[in-house]
């Protein structure tokens, strides 16, 4: 089944202390990207890649690394989190670019405490 | 910057009549305008784009320039259509996708 797939789904952790957020997606698409779902605030951008080692800034990067090293992956870096990083998070893959059609995972609710 | 607003952060309209969300944009090109609706306990899926100009689930958009809105449309509500609505705006040159904050509607029976 075509999909994108995200883990873990749900996360606790406590500030500081390094995590990873994993998107896989089985597609063959070369763009993905990140946001955070925030209320009041809706879906932001975080980060995106057009393709095997070229990643840019979204909206908002700060405190977020990513990598994409191999074209179905693309993880999501929390190098030290912080409470203001609580939120739910959601990878989204589509065919080239950021006008095609976007093709969302489940989400991943993370809470730093 | 390329911005989208959408107004209402919640609207309830009763099954059968009309229903219009919402979604106006800033951007200094040539906008790519989409609509996006996550249902309960579903993914946020695609639901049209102003480029194929098609209907889909009953619902419209027409993207207006002058106005530099995109607003979404249905003639007669359904109860299915209760969900979350995104408005999002796409960027040719640098590829960014901006979302607009959600309009949550709710069809009353």
């Amino acid at each position: 089944e075509a999909q994108v797939t995200q883990n873990p789904r749900y996360l606790i952790t406590v500030t500081g202390k390094k995590l990873t957020v994993t998107c896989s997606q089985n597609m063959n698409h070369e763009y993905m990207s990140w946001y955070r779902q925030d209320p009041g605030l809706g879906l932001r951008q975080i980060y995106y890649s057009m393709n095997v080692e070229v990643t840019d800034k979204g909206d908002v990067p700060e405190g977020y690394k990513v990598s994409r090293k191999e074209k179905r992956n693309f993880p999501l870096i929390l190098e030290s989190p912080s409470p203001n990083q609580t939120s739910l998070y959601f990878c989204a893959s589509s065919l080239r670019l950021a006008y095609n059609e976007q093709f969302f995972g489940p989400g991943t609710r993370l809470t730093v405490l | 910057a390329q911005r989208v607003t959408q107004p209402e952060k919640l609207l309830s309209v009763f099954k059968g009549a009309p229903v219009e969300l919402k979604c106006n944009y800033s951007y200094s090109g040539s906008p790519e305008l989409f609509w996006y609706v996550q249902y309960s306990r579903q993914r946020l899926q695609l639901l049209l784009r102003h480029i194929s100009r098609e209907s889909i689930k009953g619902f419209t958009a027409d993207l207006n320039k002058g106005e530099t809105s995109f607003h979404l449309k249905k003639p007669f509500a359904q109860e299915e259509d209760s969900a979350m609505y995104y408005c999002a705006l796409g960027n040719f040159g640098n590829e960014k996708l901006t979302f607009g904050t959600g309009t949550r509607l709710t069809i009353i029976p």
